[in-house]
């Protein structure tokens, strides 16, 4: 089974408006951690926020937040205020065995195209 | 406090040969790990190197090596490239819940 799925391939925004990007988990750790990350065509990989398994409070970082369902496994990203920087590819990712290992799980990723 | 980086940035190579791609973490991490990212298979993981130790290996074939030295410093070996190799290969340095990336070595296999 996939570790990471994100149903969407391709997303369109509007210029302004929030956009919210699927993420699905599967673990069985009770210890793990979700990531976002941005990566423009230059190719680097942007890191945006990150949600702790036992965080009750879902996690913001400016105009980015994360909408954390435990129950459903979700991890979806809301990014408000679109703008045309943020056109690019956006991976969800997963680390288990937080404390014994960083190996990452990644999503195939969203294309995001914010329309002017 | 400087990013991540790697060099060389761009590498282009032919089939049979080797290549050695370098990372420097962000200093104060000691976790580095190297992921491969092509379009057919997106971002896999292909090992972590903790206090000079591989803590982590990906399903990769044993022509993928890397080692890491006293400073975090790591190096990632490919040899007898074939040109499946061609990727964007990624190296993040780790430390507590954070893990940033680098610019990316882009390697063209001919």
């Amino acid at each position: 089974a996939q570790k990471i799925t994100q149903t969407q391939p391709g997303m369109f925004v509007q210029e302004k408006e929030a956009v919210t990007l699927d993420c699905t988990y599967d673990t069985s750790d009770q210890s793990y951690g979700l990531f976002w990350y941005k990566q423009p065509s230059s190719g680097e990989m942007i890191f945006l926020i990150y949600q702790g398994s036992y965080d009750e409070q879902n996690a913001t970082e400016g105009r980015y937040s994360l909408n954390f369902q435990k129950a459903r496994k979700s991890a979806n990203l809301v990014i408000s205020a679109s703008q045309l920087g943020d056109s690019a590819m956006y991976f969800c990712a997963m680390r288990e065995g937080v404390g014994r290992s960083n190996q990452f799980y990644f999503g195939t990723g969203t294309s995001l195209t914010v329309i002017p | 406090k400087a990013g991540v980086t790697q060099t060389p940035r761009y590498l282009i190579k032919t089939r049979g040969q080797q290549v050695t791609l370098s990372c420097s973490p962000i200093s104060g991490h000691r976790s580095v790990s190297w992921y491969q990212q092509t379009p057919g298979q997106g971002l896999q993981f292909l090992f972590e190197y903790f206090s000079e130790t591989q803590r982590n290996k990906g399903n990769f074939p044993g022509r993928f090596s890397g080692r890491q030295f006293s400073n975090s410093r790591s190096e990632m070996n490919v040899s007898t490239l074939e040109l499946g190799d061609s990727a964007l290969y990624l190296c993040a340095s780790s430390l507590n819940n954070e893990q940033f990336f680098g610019p990316g070595t882009r390697l063209t296999v001919l």
